[in-house]
C-alpha cells in the first residue's frame, strides 16, 4: 500500500526555469493539498482540491499552479523558480471531512531555486 | 487573528524523563486539533485527534489532552526513538485549511 507517492526527492533549479511536482494518492481519497514547510515556520498551505477538476488556493498560491484531472493525482506547477521558493514541499490527502479525517502526507521534495 | 504557537521549540530529555509539549491557540471557532509527529527527511505522520475541552488520547508513551485554550502532549518515560518534531494543526472551519504550529523538536538521549 504506497500511500502517497512524492517524485523528486530532491530538485535544483535556476531562477526562471519551470518544473512539476508530482503527486500520487492511491487510497481514493477525495481531498488533496500541497503544502510548503520553511524553518521555524508551520506549515503553509499553498493549493487544494475536493475532488476532480475542482481546485482552490490556499494561505501562499503565488508562483504556483494546479490541476486535478484525476482523483489520485495532484501536480503542482512551479511557472518561474524564484530563490524564495526554496523549501520542503509535502503533498497530504484525505477523504473529505476535514475534522475528523486526518492528512496522509508523502515523504517531500526539496527544492532548492539558485 | 486565528494563530497556533508551540513551545518549546526544542527539548532535550534523557531516556526515561517525562515531560510535556504545549500548543497553545487563539481561534474563533475550533472544529479539531490534531497531533502529528514528523521524523527527519520524513512527512508528519497522524498522531491524535481532540475536539473539545477536557478530552484526552492515549497511545503508548504519548497522551495528548485538550483545554479551551491550549493542547499538551504528555509524553512518559520516554526512549529515544520517541525523538521526532511533533506538530499540532487546528480546524478552525468549513474551508478545509488548518492552521499549524511551528512544531517542537524533542531530542530523547539514552
Amino acid at each position: 500500500n504506497a500511500g502517497v507517492t512524492q517524485t523528486p526527492k530532491f530538485q535544483v533549479l535556476k531562477t526562471g526555469q519551470s518544473m512539476t511536482l508530482q503527486c500520487a494518492q492511491d487510497m481514493n481519497h477525495e481531498y488533496m493539498s500541497w503544502y510548503r514547510q520553511d524553518p521555524g515556520m508551520g506549515l503553509r498551505l499553498i493549493h487544494y482540491s475536493v475532488g476532480a477538476g475542482i481546485t482552490d488556493q490556499g494561505e501562499v498560491p503565488n508562483g504556483y499552479n494546479v490541476s486535478r484531472s484525476t482523483t489520485e493525482d495532484f501536480p503542482l506547477r512551479l511557472l518561474s523558480a524564484a530563490p524564495s521558493q526554496t523549501s520542503v514541499y509535502f503533498c497530504a490527502s484525505s477523504p473529505l471531512g476535514m475534522n475528523n479525517s486526518p492528512l496522509h502526507f508523502g515523504n517531500g521534495t526539496r527544492l532548492t531555486v539558485t | 487573528e486565528d494563530q497556533v504557537t508551540q513551545s518549546p521549540e526544542a527539548l532535550r530529555l534523557q531516556e526515561g524523563e517525562s515531560s510535556s509539549l504545549n500548543c497553545s491557540y487563539t481561534v474563533s471557532g475550533l472544529r479539531g486539533l490534531f497531533w502529528y509527529r514528523q521524523d527527519p527527511g520524513k512527512g508528519p505522520e497522524f498522531l491524535f485527534t481532540l475536539y473539545s475541552a477536557g478530552e484526552e488520547k492515549e497511545k503508548e508513551r504519548l497522551k495528548a489532552t485538550l483545554t479551551k485554550k491550549e493542547s499538551f502532549l504528555h509524553i512518559t518515560a520516554p526512549k529515544p526513538e520517541d525523538s521526532a518534531t511533533y506538530l499540532c494543526a487546528l480546524y478552525v472551519d468549513s474551508n478545509y485549511q488548518l492552521i499549524w504550529g511551528a512544531g517542537t523538536k524533542l531530542i530523547i538521549k539514552p
